[in-house]
């Protein structure tokens, strides 16, 4: 049985901080998602990573993929209260079937 | 931006009733999936389904699950007898491939069972 353990699973800091969010296995993974999910809302794609040792920016995130794919990080750089929010990964094991998501990261940023 | 449509945004129905639950995946998708959430808890895969038929499915979904795609357009769910325990949010997600693009997720149905 696959498992994705995510952590910190609470998270609270000040406007302007720096955080990392860590996503790890013990089984490598085909691609790994991240995704932000509001409450009472579905998922919504952040990033898609693929490649072993990958690195993808989107604004203020950056997220990196482990050589052997079996890990993942998020970090969010001068943090912002509209960062407030769940962040889970998931990952792809067998290419295209089930996604296995983290329990997720509940973000708070405090103005 | 292109979304999957999910319908009914609630549904509420007795223990032991059937329920179906409603996607439209987005047009040019050829993955289409449903996922569950149990409040406070982790997402959870149901099935995947590709070129009409299942592709995988979960030790969640027994017989009383079942997937239809009626008419090229919706891809729905059904619930044949559903427990209290079934309660949760039903998320439908679609994927242009199978590796590397991610998921688009509908906004859920939330599913009460009383």
């Amino acid at each position: 049985t696959q498992l994705l353990e995510q952590s910190p699973q609470f998270l609270s800091i000040q406007e302007g901080e720096n955080l990392t969010v860590y996503c790890n296995s013990s089984s490598v993974f085909s691609s790994l998602q991240w995704y932000r999910q509001e409450p009472g809302e579905g998922p919504v794609l952040l990033v898609t990573v693929v490649t072993g040792g990958e690195v993808k920016k989107l604004k203020r995130l950056t997220f990196q993929f482990g050589d052997a794919r079996k890990d993942s990080s998020l970090h969010i750089t001068a943090a912002q209260p509209g960062d407030t929010g769940l962040y889970l990964c998931a990952g792809d094991y067998n290419q295209g079937g089930k996604l296995i998501f983290g329990q997720g990261t509940e973000l708070s940023v405090k103005p | 931006e292109p979304e999957v449509t999910q319908t009914p945004s609630h549904q509420v129905t007795q223990m032991g009733q059937e329920v179906i639950l409603r996607c439209v995946p987005i047009s040019n998708h050829l993955y289409f999936y449903w996922y569950r959430q149990i409040l406070g808890q982790k997402v959870e895969f149901l099935v995947s389904f590709y070129n009409n038929e299942i592709s995988e499915k979960s030790e969640i979904f027994d017989d009383q699950f079942s997937v239809e795609r009626p008419d090229g357009s919706n891809f729905t769910l059904k619930i044949r007898s559903t427990k209290l325990e079934d309660s949760a949010m039903y998320f439908c997600a679609s994927s242009p491939a199978a590796v590397g693009y991610g998921y688009t997720f509908g906004s859920g149905t939330r599913l009460t069972v009383v």
